[in-house]
């Protein structure tokens, strides 16, 4: 079955360190792969997206996210972070068939020490 | 453009009550997804319209949660009765119709309900 695994449930680093998310899915074929971010008591907002090309992918807020095929890995980067990023950050990933679905990880709390 | 409308933002109710959530999606996007989110997890498919039908209600508990999508814009989803594992975050997404971006997805600020 498809899943997104987030092995990381939550992360602290210092207020401009560079920030790693991991993200790895299991899915057949190459499939569209999203990352959002969640700020307390609001909904979620894409930060970037993977559909196709350059497996390097510029996002919104500095983020950026590489796509590995040979690692099945979907891993979400910034080389800076800002005590505003502290948020929860989750991984998901888009399927065909019947519908268009879309199967969130579990998240990652990204916590900024001053 | 406008978001995502949901309402209301936060409820309390007891158990083998109901409640009614509303969302008013992005003027112009026909699809629309209601996802619980339980506390510590990620969100959850309940129910997926494209326009006023349903697409996909797999993992709705269909003995107790139904929804809506009347005129294929607004959309209520409905728990009754509510037992005590339904507290979670109910998010209501749109998304437009468009080939190049099938899956992004655009969030309410979600309806906290708390069961007691």
């Amino acid at each position: 079955a498809q899943s997104v695994t987030q092995p990381d449930i939550h992360i602290t680093v210092s207020e401009g360190a560079s920030l790693e998310l991991r993200c790895n899915y299991s899915y057949g074929a190459t499939p569209y792969l999203f990352w959002y971010v969640q700020s307390p008591g609001q909904g979620l907002q894409l930060l970037l997206k993977y559909f196709s090309g350059d497996t390097l992918v510029q996002g919104i807020k500095g983020f950026e996210a590489e796509f590995k095929r040979s690692q099945s890995s979907f891993n979400l980067r910034k080389p800076s972070v800002h005590w505003s990023d502290a948020a929860e950050y989750f991984c998901a990933v888009g399927l065909q068939g019947g519908g268009f679905k879309t199967i969130f990880g579990a998240g990652t709390r990204l916590f900024v020490k001053a | 453009e406008a978001g995502v409308a949901q309402s209301p933002r936060y409820k309390i109710i007891e158990k083998r009550q109901s409640v009614a959530f509303w969302c008013n999606p992005i003027s112009g996007h026909a699809t629309l997804y209601w996802y619980q989110q339980i506390l510590g997890q990620g969100p959850k498919l309940l129910i997926q319209f494209q326009n006023n039908g349903v697409v996909d209600d797999s993992q709705l508990p269909k003995d107790r949660f139904s929804a809506e999508r009347l005129k294929g814009v607004d959309s209520t989803l409905k728990i009754q009765p509510a037992k005590l594992e339904d507290s979670a975050v109910y998010l209501c997404a749109s998304s437009p119709f468009r080939a190049s971006a099938p899956y992004e997805q655009y969030f309410g600020p979600g309806t906290r309900l708390t069961v007691t």
